[in-house]
């Protein structure tokens, strides 16, 4: 079964520095988002992005944030300079783009970030 | 106001009974979809049940089931013959608009705990 996959798992990263989280959405889906779950709270929208743009982004995806889908297969959510606020669980997803789907969205494991 | 609510902080069943996890939401678009997602202590988001605003029967899936109220805005899950697998906190989520790209936003979960 197609699934959604993420690298890495974890990462830890000094207070500062860049991150580059990477995502492989489900391959025949066009509909791509990135969620964060803050431990023990509850998921939260980041940003969504369809047809190579930001379709919507949350008051979270600031000028510190910015996705890409660099190619036909990744999708990449970029931290430009990390802040211990940003240590969270990092959720993609992907949705189909069939006219009368649930669009259902597919999450992957996540990658824990940890800001030191 | 909250868009989803989840009253359960917690809810513990004996194996093998029914449980319900209740969750409300707030929406004044005619359109929308609701879902719920089971997260287990390894973290990642699994995908449950779906239930559209425009779906005249609730849905079902195995021992998952969907009490939908439209008109009370709840959508209930119910789970029969509880498992110990079971024990994982649960989310529901909503989704606004029929599009595709529309972002799910979620409760603040229900930690379920399923004994022997």
């Amino acid at each position: 079964e197609p699934e959604v996959t993420q690298t890495p798992s974890h990462q830890v990263t000094q207070m500062g520095q860049e991150v580059i989280l990477r995502c492989v959405p489900i391959s025949n889906h066009l509909y791509f988002y990135w969620y964060r779950q803050i431990l023990g709270q509850k998921v939260e929208f980041l940003v969504s992005f369809y047809n190579n743009e930001i379709s919507e982004k949350s008051e979270i995806f600031d000028d510190q944030f910015s996705v890409e889908r660099p190619d036909g297969s990744n999708f990449t959510l970029k931290i430009r300079s990390t802040k211990l606020e940003d240590s969270a669980m990092y959720f993609c997803a992907s949705s189909d783009h069939m006219a009368g789907g649930t669009y259902e969205q597919y999450f992957g494991p996540g990658t824990r970030l940890t800001v030191t | 106001a909250q868009k989803i609510t989840q009253t359960q902080p917690g809810m513990f069943v004996q194996e093998k009974e029914a449980v319900t996890l209740d969750c409300t939401y707030d929406t004044s678009d005619p359109s929308y979809g609701l879902f719920w997602y089971k997260q287990p202590s390894s973290g990642e988001m699994i995908f449950l049940i779906y239930q559209g605003s425009y779906d005249q029967q609730n849905a079902t899936e195995g021992r998952y089931s969907l009490n939908f109220q439209k008109a009370r805005k709840s959508a209930n899950l119910v789970i029969s013959a509880s498992q110990l697998g079971d024990s994982a906190m649960y989310f529901c989520a909503m989704r606004e608009g029929s599009g595709g790209y529309n972002k799910l936003i979620f409760g603040a979960g229900t930690r379920l705990a399923v004994h022997p």
